[in-house]
């Protein structure tokens, strides 16, 4: 069975960037979709991004689109989220999570916060 | 995009029967997954593609579906059950993901 860590979160100023990663161990990381998905402090989930195995076909949330790239580099089992031009609003957990609809692995999430 | 409507809290007593609604368009044409999420901890994955369940989860979690409306329902609820209970599915598009609000089930 798969795991995921994430990393790379942490105190960003309003459009500010950050870049996120989700090293995956324990199964074969290329032969699956993958996604982001986020919770803000004290509310639901809200998906934020997908990416098929191979990396074609990428997909995004009308909230993050034109702003945030979701990104997979399957030689190093890892996937990635660039956040760029950072609001407010964007402060949540990140999680990454197997699949591309039906999220059966889930990361324990890294914690990004937008403020100055 | 589509929304999945959930109700905001729901509680049951130790033992019996509860069940957990979610509704929207999307689930006229995609089944929904069920996912557990207990404070501070990521959300598990409890029911997927039409009643089916990863190992691991217990039998007494079981879903149906009816139109645009889909039910987790807990059969005997034990105290670990208490939990925020997300459904999601493809919404319209079929390449975007939505989920519902949470419902937040409290065992007395």
């Amino acid at each position: 069975e798969m795991q995921l860590l994430e990393s790379g979160g942490g105190l960003v100023q309003p459009g500010g960037s950050l870049r996120l990663s989700c090293a995956a161990s324990g199964s074969t990381f290329s032969s699956y979709a993958m996604a982001w998905v986020r919770q803000a402090p004290g509310k639901g989930l809200e998906w934020v991004s997908g990416i098929r195995a191979g990396g074609g076909s990428t997909y995004y949330a009308d909230s993050v689109k034109g702003r945030f790239t979701i990104s997979r580099d399957n030689s190093k089992d890892t996937l990635y989220l660039q956040m760029s031009s950072l609001r407010a609003e964007d402060t949540a957990v990140y999680y990454c999570a197997q699949g591309d609809a039906i999220f059966d692995i889930w990361g324990q999430g890294t914690v990004v916060t937008v403020s100055s | 995009s589509s929304e999945l409507t959930q109700d905001p809290a729901v509680s049951v007593a130790l033992g019996q029967t509860v069940t957990i609604t979610c509704q929207g368009d999307s689930l006229r044409s995609y089944f929904p997954s069920w996912y557990q999420q207990k404070p501070g901890q990521a959300p598990v994955l409890v029911i997927f593609g039409g009643n089916n369940r990863p190992a691991g989860i217990p039998d007494r979690f079981s879903d149906s579906n009816s139109g645009d409306t889909a039910s987790l329902t807990i059969t005997g609820a034990q105290a670990e059950d208490e939990a925020v209970y997300y459904c999601n599915s493809r919404d319209s598009t079929y390449y975007h993901v939505v989920f519902g609000g949470g419902t937040k089930l409290t065992v007395l």
